[in-house]
């Protein structure tokens, strides 16, 4: 079954560690999306790649870094520059160009900052 | 900048419908989407509706578009204890421009 797999689900970081969260997907699409959601906020675009070795920052890219070496892999990394990493993080991808702008999302990794 | 406004919370008896209420403020929304949220899992796309429509049905669920007041609802029928979720009202400008979700409202069903 085609879809995408984030993980770890659960993550605790000792403050001042940098941490990757994975992102992978078996659905041929071109573009991928990192998402931030804290309660009450809804969600909030960390970073976005619409096409492999290349990615963009969205609304809240300080203190997060991505790599995009592989269509199929969107790993985001938080650094410890990051002053509230404590969240649920979201990876999504969709078509591309051309189509409704669907996005299909992971199942999430909940990350937690000791 | 575009906003989306929608209440963060909704409680239904089971068996009424629910109605879900969202505005927008980017005349230019030519996408307007509905995703619903599980406990603990990613968002799952409902449906959607292009601005040039008013209604969409599928099977549960309909959908109304005011384009002059910027208002989109989503209205479940039969509400069942399944359909407690978070669910998100979402717009894009064009297919390839970025989705900018609302903050969800969490939709509560009473036995």
């Amino acid at each position: 079954d085609g879809g995408i797999t984030q993980s770890p689900k659960y993550l605790f970081r000792k403050e001042g560690q940098n941490v990757t969260l994975s992102c992978e997907q078996n659905l041929n699409h071109d573009a991928m999306y990192w998402y931030r959601q804290d309660p009450g906020q809804g969600l909030r675009l960390i970073y976005y790649s619409q096409i492999v070795n290349d990615f963009q920052k969205g609304d809240i890219a300080e203190g997060y870094s991505v790599s995009r070496e592989k269509k199929e892999s969107f790993p985001l990394t938080v650094t410890s520059a990051q002053k509230n990493p404590t969240a649920f993080y979201l990876c999504a991808s969709s078509v591309g160009t051309g189509h409704t702008g669907e996005l299909f999302f992971g199942e999430g990794s909940r990350l937690t900052v000791l | 900048g575009e906003d989306v406004e929608q209440s963060l919370f909704l409680s239904v008896r089971e068996g009424d419908s629910s109605v879900i209420n969202c505005t927008y403020t980017d005349s230019s929304s030519t996408y307007l989407y509905w995703y619903k949220q599980e406990p603990g899992a990613g968002l799952q796309l409902l449906t959607y509706i292009f601005s040039n429509m008013d209604m969409k049905q599928d099977q549960r669920l309909t959908v109304l578009l005011n384009k002059k007041d910027k208002h989109l609802s989503l209205r479940i029928a039969d509400t069942q204890t399944g359909d407690s979720a978070i669910y998100f009202c979402a717009e894009s400008e064009n297919r390839d421009d970025k989705i900018i979700f609302g903050k969800g409202t969490r939709l509560h069903i009473l036995p």
